[in-house]
């Protein structure tokens, strides 16, 4: 089936810099991109969606300063936290609509683990 | 406004008897309903799926139902093997094909 590529796996940084998460996909067009927070214990909230060559869609309440969208190709989609702070600590997924689930499906990237300290 | 809803945080079954998990959601717009394992640390593995005009879906050990009136969908695994602990999610596909998850059920099935 289709390969979402999220990278880094995990990352540790210090209060008041910025992180880049990227994901790639692999063997298939994602014109979209949805992405994900989870907080432990609790369910995926969509952050925001990114489409291909336009500004993206961000859910109420995400600041869209903060977490900046980039989906500049049509096989890599960017999540940059900005000025990130102990509170953006989170798992953070990538999700693509999947041709190969049929109209309905999605593949997920495997999360990125950031902490903040 | 949790609009998915999994009331059961946690299921623990005997390996081969059935697991049984359940999802309420309240948008009737909702067209779509995904089930997904996931393991700790890694992303939603699809699972089995079910368009919002049918009622059962039924693939290998897996099947899912789905009541519109109640607004209700649950998962069926039978027969449960120990492979398949893992935190369950229902998903619904409503606007612009996002997906709202539920809050998660964590299945523990014992040898």
């Amino acid at each position: 089936g289709a390969v979402v590529s999220q990278h880094p796996s995990w990352v540790i940084c210090k209060s008041g810099t910025s992180v880049k998460i990227e994901c790639r996909s692999l063997d298939f067009q994602a014109t979209t991109m949805f992405w994900y927070r989870q907080f432990p214990k609790q369910s995926l909230m969509l952050m925001a969606t990114s489409n291909e060559g336009s500004k993206a869609t961000y859910e109420q309440g995400v600041e869209k300063d903060k977490f900046l969208i980039n989906h500049a190709s049509l096989t890599l989609s960017t999540l940059t936290v900005t000025s990130a702070h102990p509170e953006d600590s989170s798992f953070y997924i990538c999700s693509a609509p999947d041709p190969g689930q049929g109209y309905y499906g999605y593949t997920f990237g495997s999360g990125t683990r950031l902490t903040v300290v | 406004d949790q609009q998915v809803k999994q009331n059961s945080p946690s299921l623990s079954v005997q390996e081969g008897r059935i697991s049984i998990l359940n999802c309420d959601y309240t948008n009737s717009m909702f067209d779509y309903f995904l089930w997904y394992k996931k393991y700790p640390a890694e992303g939603p593995t699809f699972l089995i799926s079910i368009s919002s005009i049918k009622d059962k879906n039924e693939d290998g050990r897996f099947t899912v139902f789905l009541n519109k009136s109640a607004k209700h969908l649950s998962l069926h695994i039978v027969p449960s093997q120990p492979g398949d602990s893992a935190v369950y999610f229902c998903a619904a596909r409503g606007r612009g094909s996002r997906l709202t998850f539920g809050e998660g059920t964590q299945l523990t099935v014992n040898p």
